[in-house]
């Protein structure tokens, strides 16, 4: 069965520290990759998209970036935290099919 | 472009009552729709989907009926548990043929049970 791993679970970062998230997939081949950003009683926002090694969609302009080195591992980065990047930071994978599974998620929190 | 209106919460119920959280969207083509359930700090899980007009998704006692008429997927369940606290999102997929996967979300109903 797939598995969708995230790390790390909670993270406190000072402003303008870099950021570093990882995501993995296993159990599956050639997933679509996601992340998304929940801020404090909010809604999910989609901040980038993979088909594929090195294949990403960024959907809001911002200080993140996003890379995909292996077929199954999606990493979110930033070179300076904002205050405004706090939030809780969710991967998920889809098969080509509709449905996407999400992971535990991170909590970030930047001081 | 697609979009997703829930219903505004939060909403709170005593046990053992019966649930509607309402749902409706806006889309181009045939999408497919889906209700997530997100626990306290936990990530999103599907809860159930529904890919076509007239299907009924269900799980854990959970059922929605997809709408084409009335585009609504609402959420419905008989009579609720504690256990049932948490934030419920509606979402809906254009399907593989715009090339991609990408989800569309509401903003997420919280749903409180008191015992």
């Amino acid at each position: 069965s797939q598995t969708i791993h995230q790390w790390p679970a909670t993270l406190v970062q000072p402003v303008g520290s870099p950021l570093s998230l990882e995501c993995t997939v296993e159990g599956t081949s050639n997933p679509n990759l996601y992340w998304y950003r929940q801020a404090a009683g909010r809604g999910l926002q989609l901040l980038f998209y993979s088909i594929g090694i090195d294949q990403i969609s960024s959907e809001v302009p911002q200080n993140l970036s996003a890379s995909r080195p292996q077929d199954r591992q999606f990493i979110l980065s930033s070179k300076k935290l904002l205050l405004s990047d706090s939030g809780f930071y969710l991967c998920a994978w889809s098969e080509g099919a509709d449905t996407q599974y999400f992971g535990p998620g991170t909590r970030l929190t930047v001081l | 472009g697609d979009s997703v209106t829930q219903m505004e919460g939060p909403v709170t119920l005593s046990e053992e009552a019966f649930l509607t959280i309402n749902c409706t969207y806006t889309a181009t083509g045939y999408p497919s729709l889906f209700w997530y359930v997100q626990y306290p700090g936990e990530g999103l899980q599907l809860l159930l989907k529904a890919t076509k007009a007239d299907d009924k998704g269900s799980n854990k006692g959970f059922e929605a009926t997809y709408r084409k008429e009335t585009t609504s997927f609402h959420l419905e369940k008989g009579s609720v548990q504690v256990s049932d606290s948490a934030v419920y999102f509606c979402a809906l997929s254009a399907g593989a043929n715009f090339g991609n996967e990408k989800l569309t979300f509401g903003t997420g109903t919280r749903l409180t049970i008191i015992p």
